[in-house]
């Protein structure tokens, strides 16, 4: 089955800086994945995806980079804010029964120091 | 416009205690999904209906575990003797009809059961 995990348990960092969080899945056909945040007391939310067929994406301050030779994949967020301070977790979505399961990783908690 | 909404927020059981909750999801979602998320951990996966159906529940781990959705709206997660490895959040999502590997789930702010 799918197995999804996550570098860094914790990421402490400047307000202002730029934060990367590392994932690794394990399923070589898995062909979209998610970036979620998740703030204290609420559930995940959706901040980014990609396809298999890109290696790079971008949104506003942050950028999904796929690596799919070593099966991992990067969420960069740019000028990290407080607001940013949340858990990310990167999911795999699997069609089942014509809905979409998806398979988290651990998380990745990131704190910004004023 | 309103997203999924969860009842209740906080819900603390005495082991043996019998619990449902409940999830409100998007108006004119016909999708709609649970999962747990134990304390520093990733939501997993428990069960998911399409309207009214519940075409898997393969991620339930264990017979005390039942989830229903009657009229295709309204969903309860029901757990009976409820057991301390029981304390999570238990997240409800929902999502549209339209089919594909793409379709964003949106998720309700939890409940979190405790039980003691």
């Amino acid at each position: 089955g799918e197995s999804v995990g996550l570098h860094l348990p914790t990421l402490s960092v400047q307000e202002g800086d730029n934060s990367i969080i590392n994932c690794a899945y394990s399923n070589s056909a898995s062909d979209y994945f998610i970036w979620y945040k998740q703030e204290s007391g609420k559930g995940p939310q959706f901040i980014i995806d990609i396809r298999s067929n890109m290696d790079k994406r971008q949104g506003q301050r942050v950028t999904v980079l796929l690596n799919k030779t070593v099966k991992h994949l990067s969420l960069q967020i740019a000028a990290t804010q407080p607001g940013d301070s949340a858990v990310y977790f990167c999911a795999v979505p699997r069609i089942v029964a014509a809905g979409n399961k998806l398979t988290f990783g651990g998380g990745t908690r990131v704190l910004v120091k004023p | 416009g309103a997203g999924v909404s969860q009842s209740p927020r906080y819900k603390v059981a005495k082991r043996g205690q019998d619990v449902a909750l409940r999830c409100d999801p998007i108006s004119g979602h016909v999708s709609l999904f649970w999962y747990q998320q134990a304390l520093g951990q990733g939501p997993e996966f428990l069960t998911y209906f399409q309207n009214e159906a519940q075409l898997d529940k393969s991620g339930l781990p264990s017979d005390r575990f039942f989830a229903e959705r009657p009229e295709g709206s309204v969903s309860t997660l029901k757990i009976q003797r409820t057991q301390q490895e029981d304390s999570a959040v238990y997240l409800c999502a929902s999502t549209t009809p339209v089919a594909g590997v793409d379709n964003e789930q949106f998720f309700g702010p939890g409940t979190r059961l405790t039980v003691l």
